[in-house]
């Protein structure tokens, strides 16, 4: 059984272009969750998604940040006009439900900003 | 609200025991343990729901005390294997999210 896939596993971009990270989660998953990870810090929630639905994004910026998770297809963050304070590790979990279920984490995109 | 783990950093050498602990100043639905090592995604380890449960797997177990409010995580006879760092997530009733404390570096020397 595949894990979670993520994709790139590195991205550099400059200031001001777009970053798009994507995730496959586990097979037979329906809930993905972003986190964030700056060097030498913990997983910082971004948002939990369901097939063709954001359920809860409260960890995620209001400007410039935003994710889906179509009917086909993997699940994107996108985050538009990058800066510098962008640049981090990305990681998508999965889960087979929600709460109170083990949640497997991807490999993870580092996302560099020059 | 971020779970407070304790300590931060602990040094052992192979074959000694080690206890991480995550507390919270309210009752947690889940605490979830992970393990991460530099550079890598965390690795699932275990989930605690229940008051008072304890769960093992291999050498590596976790309580959750009755008020829901304290996991320990218990690293016996370690391993080099075991370095990383270990982070507890708690998950808050009803949220899916998870909220993870500042995690524990764990060095194991030969």
């Amino acid at each position: 059984n595949a894990g979670v896939m993520q994709n790139p596993r590195h991205l550099v971009r400059r200031r001001g272009q777009e970053a798009r990270l994507r995730c496959s989660p586990m097979k037979g998953h329906s809930h993905v969750y972003w986190y964030r990870q700056l060097p030498e810090e913990g997983l910082k929630f971004m948002v939990y998604l369901q097939k063709e639905n954001i359920i809860d994004e409260s960890g995620m910026p209001k400007e410039r940040f935003s994710a889906e998770f179509p009917k086909e297809g993997p699940s994107i963050l996108r985050i538009q006009q990058v800066v510098r304070g962008d640049s981090a590790a990305y990681f998508c979990a999965s889960s087979s439900q929600g709460s109170g279920y083990e949640q497997y984490f991807g490999p993870g995109t580092r996302l560099t900003v020059t | 609200q971020q779970p407070v783990q304790s300590p931060q950093a602990v040094i052992l050498r192979e074959g000694e025991d080690a206890v991480i602990n995550c507390s919270s100043s309210k009752a947690l639905y889940s605490v979830h343990w992970y393990r991460q090592k530099h550079g890598e995604a965390p690795v699932f380890l275990m989930i605690l729901l229940k008051g008072g449960e304890q769960k093992g797997h291999e050498k590596i177990s976790a309580s959750f005390n009755e008020k829901k409010q304290q996991s320990s995580l218990y690293l016996t006879a370690s391993q080099l294997s075991y370095s990383g760092t270990y982070f507890c997530g708690s998950g808050e009733g009803g949220s899916e999210k998870l909220v993870f404390g500042k995690g524990t570096k764990l060095t194991v020397n030969p």
